[in-house]
């Protein structure tokens, strides 16, 4: 696609509950990176793929969250027992290569409210 | 680990003023600078970036250069206009763990007409 999708725009959950986030980047980007921005804050690093396995997961807090990239594309961001912590703007972005000097496009983040 | 502080906002201006938004880093080595905008309603862009000591990364007449010795990336702009309204990040790419973006907390600019 011409950009990096991110789908659903808006999730609000209950606590407890389980949520998937998904991005689908653009078309040949091999490195995928998922951040998380809460309000007011930078955007935090959560994970990074290259290709379908996980290179760099050092950023997720805990495990409640993982993430999946299973074809090199797609990607979806799972978080179980979902906590009102939780809440924040999920952002995924994707570059041609790994670290390339430009930096990444970004998508425009998935809003998700634990209530 | 890797860090970046930049100027609290929110910053507001009249039209036509000078901008400075200041950006320090912490970080091993020599990393590469970023500066980002995120707009009303959409997602982050790159603004311009420096992967050096002593370059100048320039775009949409920002500009900023890459201090090693004050370990700043401050952002400037000589006369902002309306449309230059967003929140600005400063962001850095480390030697180590070179795969992932720091970010500052962020500075909303607001520009008055």
């Amino acid at each position: 696609g011409a950009g990096v999708s991110q789908t659903p725009s808006n999730k609000v959950t209950e606590k407890g509950k389980y949520v998937e986030l998904r991005c689908d980047p653009i078309s040949g980007h091999t490195a995928l990176y998922w951040y998380r921005q809460s309000l007011g804050q930078g955007p935090e690093f959560l994970i990074y793929f290259q290709g379908t396995g996980a290179a760099d997961d050092s950023g997720l807090p805990n495990d409640r969250f993982f993430a999946v990239r299973p074809e090199g594309s797609v990607s979806t961001l799972k978080i179980q027992r979902t906590e009102r912590g939780d809440s924040a703007v999920y952002l995924c972005a994707s570059s041609l290569e790994p670290g390339q000097a430009g930096g990444y496009t970004f998508g425009s983040g998935t809003r998700l409210t634990v209530v | 680990g890797d860090s970046v502080t930049q100027m609290e906002g929110p910053v507001t201006l009249s039209e036509e003023a000078f901008l400075t938004i200041n950006c320090t880093y912490t970080a091993t080595g020599y990393p590469s600078l970023f500066w980002y905008v995120q707009y009303p309603g959409e997602g982050l862009q790159l603004l311009l970036k420096a992967t050096k000591a002593d370059d100048k990364g320039s775009n949409k007449g920002f500009e900023a250069t890459y201090r090693k010795e004050t370990t700043s990336f401050h952002l400037e702009k000589g006369s902002v206009q309306v449309s230059d309204s967003a929140v600005y990040f400063c962001a850095l790419r480390g030697v180590q763990g070179a795969q992932k973006l720091v970010f500052g907390q962020g500075t909303r600019l607001t520009i008055n007409p």
